[in-house]
């Protein structure tokens, strides 16, 4: 079956510590996506890419970083430097960058200790 | 800056009656996507129904439509004959034809009761 694979479901983080959030499609989708979901709140746009090699900030990049050397791949890190790191991370993915619809994973619960 | 506004935290309906959800949204853009999600408990979110505003017909998908109102700015949604797995949040989003940033509204929950 074909989707997005987030991992794990659930994440803890001890402060100062960094952590990566796994986010793997076989969509074979251009796009991918992250985004993060506060209680009470809609979604925010965290970093975007959409090609291989390329990515750009969103709204709230400030305390996270990514990477995309592989299509299917888009791991997300969140950094010491991210000093309200509890959330709701959602993945997501789109067969172009200008696509209008997005495929979204189960999404990572991430707490701190 | 565009935004989107869902002045309803919480709304209820009886299974098999209709419930309409609101949403409102600002932009100075006249070419966009607009987009009601649900996110059930397992928090997957599910796209319900989209809408282009070029287009002046509403969407319709089976039991759930739209009622697009662009000069208002107003996209709400209605689910007919509702069901007990209609029960999540329901979040109306926007996107503007060139970008892929996606603006969410804070949400509805529904709930459905039998």
């Amino acid at each position: 079956d074909g989707g997005i694979t987030q991992s794990p479901k659930y994440l803890f983080r001890k402060e100062g510590q960094n952590v990566t959030l796994s986010c793997e499609q076989n969509l074979n989708h251009d796009a991918m996506y992250w985004y993060r979901q506060d209680p009470g709140q809609g979604l925010r746009l965290i970093y975007y890419s959409q090609i291989v090699n390329d990515f750009q900030k969103g709204d709230i990049a400030e305390g996270y970083s990514v990477s995309r050397e592989k299509k299917e791949s888009f791991p997300l890190t969140v950094t010491s430097a991210q000093k309200n790191p509890t959330a709701f991370y959602l993945c997501a993915s789109s067969i172009q960058p200008d696509s209008e619809k997005l495929f979204f994973g189960s999404g990572t619960q991430l707490s701190v200790l | 800056a565009q935004t989107v506004t869902q002045s309803q935290p919480e709304m209820s309906v009886q299974e098999a009656e209709t419930v309409t959800l609101s949403c409102t949204y600002d932009t100075s853009e006249s070419d966009y996507y607009l987009f009601w999600y649900k996110q059930p408990p397992s928090r997957q979110m599910i796209l319900v129904i989209r809408q282009e505003a070029y287009k002046q017909q509403n969407a319709t998908e089976n039991r759930f439509s739209v009622n697009f109102q662009k000069a208002a700015k107003s996209f709400s949604l209605k689910i007919s004959d509702s069901q007990l797995g209609d029960a999540a949040m329901y979040f109306c989003a926007y996107r503007s034809f060139n970008t892929d940033k996606l603006i969410f509204g804070t949400g509805t929950r529904l709930q459905v009761f039998p």
